[in-house]
């Protein structure tokens, strides 16, 4: 089974900041099977990357995905006060699984 | 348009069961995996499996074998979630999810309370 972690647990950054965030996995991941999810408070998540480094339809391009083997990247090249929100990596293999989040808040 | 409506939050007893719906919409129905997802309070996510709305088939997480059962009608266009012997830790939102996750419902609230 594979594990996510991600670091760092909070981001403390102001609109305007880039956000890097990282997902590692416990073992090699095809990256086909890599996804980032935006979640907001009382709001179901969001996909914002597949494969890796596909955005979602909608999603702009401020946000661009990274990454292979068991180290993933997110960047938001600058952040937008509506980036505020928690982020988490999921990989698709089987069993799916999420990371635990990386929550992005406002310094 | 492309959409997941979810039937409203529940109240159950500890060691009850809960069923929990996902009408689909705007797509085929029977084109496309339906993923379950949790999210206990203050927490992340956490797969439960998915239903393969064509075949019926499905794939359900190690944690949840033998207590979940995931079901579907493709006459109405709707999967279901039934989850059994609940416990408060059961406490979550409940998501149903297309596929690439592309899509979610807007979530179920289940709250376990004696």
């Amino acid at each position: 089974e594979i594990v996510l972690t991600q670091s760092p647990g909070t981001l403390s950054l102001s609109p305007g900041e880039r956000a890097t965030l990282s997902c590692r996995a416990s073992q090699s991941v095809d990256s086909s099977y890599v996804a980032w999810f935006q979640q907001k408070p009382g709001q179901a998540p969001r996909l914002l990357i597949y494969a890796a480094s596909s955005r979602a339809t909608g999603i702009p391009d401020r946000f661009s995905g990274t990454g292979s083997g068991t180290d993933f990247t997110l960047t938001i090249s600058r952040l937008e006060p509506e980036d505020f929100a928690v982020y988490y990596c999921q990989q698709y293999g089987s069993p799916l699984a999420f990371g635990p989040g990386t929550k992005v808040d406002i310094k | 348009q492309v959409q997941l409506v979810q039937s409203g939050a529940e109240v159950k007893k500890p060691g009850a069961s809960v069923k929990v719906s996902c009408k689909a919409s705007g797509y085929t129905f029977t084109g496309y995996y339906l993923h379950w997802v949790r999210q206990a309070p203050g927490q992340g996510l956490e797969w439960m499996g998915w239903i393969n709305p064509d075949s019926g088939g499905t794939n359900y997480a190690q944690k949840f074998q033998g207590r979940v059962t995931m079901t579907r009608d493709t006459s109405i266009s709707t999967a279901y979630m039934e989850l059994n012997r609940l416990r408060s830790d059961d406490t979550a939102v409940y998501y149903c999810a297309r596929d690439s996750m592309d899509v979610w419902g807007q979530g179920t609230t289940v709250t376990v309370s004696s």
